[in-house]
């Protein structure tokens, strides 16, 4: 498996700018993350998937963030209208949850570098 | 929901020492907690993990303890080389927050050669 695939690995764009991120989980995992990592405040979960159901979103920052999860082999996540202090890195990530373990190992994609000018 | 702390924030050692890092969460009920260690410009990758159940577990230079009284766990690395030079952020999963992890602020730890 060639692991949680994302793209664009790099993306600059101007203020007011709409952004689509998109995530490819590895075959076979059945919950996908989204993660937002900047120097001030870390790697923050923003939503999380399972069975490509939203399950939580508490994290998604405001309504310019969407999230959608059309299948199991694919999920977006949008900012519109894109700021300058959405500028991060955005990591996809995915696992397989089973009934009684909870999150197993969470394997995340190479990122999306997303700088706001 | 839950609430990781890790410190320090920068660790600086020699090579050869050894490198311990602390966590702590809010959770009483987090039952799950991985490390991941990421390179300059890479993803984060999970080194060791521990759960509930168990107090300690080793792997190689790695160790990774918990104490659920006191709601923390610590990363130990002996005989630290340059090439563990990264950042490492330790995770909980907590109930209340799904299943999901929380993450750490991170422990950026730099080996001197």
């Amino acid at each position: 498996d060639a692991g949680v695939i994302q793209s664009p690995r790099h993306e600059v764009t101007e203020m007011g700018q709409e952004v689509t991120l998109r995530c490819k989980p590895i075959s076979g995992h059945n919950s996908l993350f989204w993660y937002r990592q900047t120097m001030m405040r870390g790697l923050e979960l923003l939503i999380y998937f399972n069975n490509n159901v939203p399950i939580d979103d508490s994290g998604m920052p405001e309504d310019r963030f969407s999230a959608k999860m059309p299948n199991a082999s694919f999920s977006t996540l949008k900012i519109q209208p894109s700021e300058p202090r959405d500028s991060a890195v955005y990591f996809c990530a995915s696992s397989f949850i089973g009934l009684s373990e909870g999150v197993g190992e969470l394997f995340f994609g190479e990122g999306s570098r997303l700088t706001v000018l | 929901g839950e609430n990781v702390e890790q410190h320090p924030s920068t660790l600086s050692v020699q090579e050869g020492d050894s490198a311990v890092i602390k966590c702590t969460y809010s959770d009483s009920a987090s039952n799950y907690f991985p490390w991941y260690k990421q390179e300059l410009g890479k993803r984060p990758q999970l080194i060791i993990d521990i759960r509930s159940n168990v107090g300690e577990k080793k792997d190689q230079r790695i160790a990774v303890t918990l104490n659920k009284t006191a709601k923390h766990f610590s990363l130990h690395i002996t005989e630290t080389q340059p090439e563990d030079s990264a950042v490492y952020f330790c995770a909980a999963r907590g109930i209340k927050a799904g299943r999901a992890l929380t993450f750490g602020s991170g422990t950026r730890l730099q080996v001197q050669p």
